[in-house]
């Protein structure tokens, strides 16, 4: 059993189209997170959520808007999608906020076009 | 402002040679320390991690790393790589907060 998944793992998209990633943990945690790992492969923190609660807002744009359903679920919804916005997201779980260990999913490489 | 940092942006070993990436941190107080390797096209899966207590610590695939806190340091070594070593790596610290990431050191290996 995966335990944090993440779909798709694979995106490709237009400039200005609107997309979702989804993610998933089956690990019990309260804590998820959205990671982006840019060209470079610098990966940062973008959101944090603890029980369904925003806890962490990096200076994302409001293009970006993470909903959590549920605690096991995180999703990011990304509005007029642009160039820049080409990386890797990276969903990850702990059991709480700055526990001593994150899991994180594959990965979903996001390339727009 | 909580860092971390990895002079090392490739390094090239040859098969078999030891390995040694850098990695040094600037946290208020001892984070929480990992390593993390990425290979091509892949997720991100944890070698090891440092809390407390013993300062060498064993991980995965033979990967071992020393907390030293007077060099605020977390190197991570392996005594003889295989070809299927090469990847990203990626030291990460935590404080109560989420993970930090160096900015990744790449590794590749020749025969």
């Amino acid at each position: 059993d995966t335990a944090v998944s993440q779909t798709p793992k694979y995106l490709v998209t237009q400039m200005g189209n609107d997309k979702s990633i989804k993610c998933e943990q089956n690990l019990g945690h309260d804590t998820m997170y959205w990671y982006k790992q840019d060209s470079k492969k610098f990966l940062k923190i973008m959101f944090s959520y603890n029980n369904k609660e925003l806890i962490i807002n990096e200076t994302v744009p409001n293009r970006f808007s993470p909903k959590s359903p549920d605690k096991a679920h995180l999703n990011l919804h990304i509005n007029s999608l642009e160039l820049g916005d080409s990386a890797v997201y990276f969903c990850a779980s702990s059991r709480w906020t700055g526990d001593t260990e994150a899991f994180f999913g594959q990965g979903t490489r996001l390339t727009v076009v | 402002a909580q860092s971390v940092t990895q002079p090392d942006i490739h390094i090239t070993v040859s098969e078999g040679a030891s390995l040694e990436l850098r990695c040094n941190y600037s946290y208020g107080a001892t984070p929480y320390l990992f390593w993390y390797v990425q290979s091509p096209g892949q997720g991100l899966q944890l070698l090891l991690k440092y809390f407390s207590g013993d300062t060498l610590v064993q991980g995965i695939k033979g990967f071992e790393a020393e907390f030293k806190r007077s060099q605020s340091s977390f190197n991570l070594r392996k005594p003889s790589v295989h070809w299927s070593d090469a990847a990203e790596y990626f030291c990460a610290a935590s404080g109560n907060t989420p993970l930090v990431f160096g900015k990744g050191t790449r590794l590749s290996v020749i025969a």
